[in-house]
């Protein structure tokens, strides 16, 4: 049984350039939820979709969008990048009641 | 001040010892998470608690609701417990959403 499946696992990008990460959610989990953390400290809420809508979003700006498949998969998109950007991005994805979230392994993304 | 503070930020240990790391959260939850951090990123699921204790291997979580308050204890430490151990809580005015605490990196030394 597969978990969650983040890729790509490290990538470079140059500072205005545009970045999608992806996350394929473990088998049965409908909801998803992306996190940013920067280096030392812990992982900050981006935002969660459910049933292909954004359901919550934390204080990021609106650089940061998001997308849910039909297959609940879910994409993390990041415009205009800039330095600050460069963290770790993990997904986390969970079913519909329960309280059990899982991981996946993160994104390192650097901005040059 | 941060939603969820944990203590200590750093912590070294001698193989053996018992170790505590404790959480304290302000709001109302409806449950507490432990998780386990190592180099390189990807985050494992040690415990969630909504109430009381619960006991895995070597590891043990508590939480007291009422005082707002979670500890992970780990007995007869190992060097491959070294990593960023880290509190997150949900539920409450936070919805689904986890809010994290900064972490605690344990060090175990042989």
């Amino acid at each position: 049984d597969a978990g969650v499946t983040q890729s790509p696992t490290h990538l470079i990008k140059t500072r205005g350039q545009q970045v999608t990460l992806r996350c394929s959610p473990k088998s049965g989990h409908d909801t998803v939820s992306w996190y940013q953390q920067a280096l030392g400290q812990g992982p900050q809420f981006i935002f969660q979709y459910y049933e292909e809508e954004e359901r919550q979003r934390g204080n990021f700006p609106d650089r940061f969008s998001g997308h849910q498949f039909p297959n609940y998969s879910s994409e993390l998109n990041v415009n205009a990048l800039l330095l600050g950007d460069s963290a770790l991005y993990l997904c986390a994805s969970l079913r519909t009641g329960g309280y059990g979230y899982t991981f996946g392994s993160g994104t390192r993304l650097t901005v040059v | 001040k941060n939603e969820v503070e944990q203590s200590p930020q750093n912590l070294t240990a001698q193989e053996g010892e018992f170790i505590t790391i404790n959480c304290s959260y302000s709001v109302g939850i409806s449950a507490l998470h432990w998780l386990q951090q190592h180099p390189g990123g990807g985050i494992v699921s040690l415990f969630m608690l909504s109430s009381g204790k619960k006991k895995h291997g070597r590891l043990i979580a508590t939480i007291n609701i009422q005082e707002k308050h979670s500890s992970l204890h780990i007995t007869a430490s190992h060097p491959r417990d070294s990593a960023v151990y880290i509190c997150a809580v949900r539920g409450g005015e936070y919805g689904n959403k986890l809010v994290f605490g900064a972490g605690t990196i344990l060090r175990v030394k042989s």
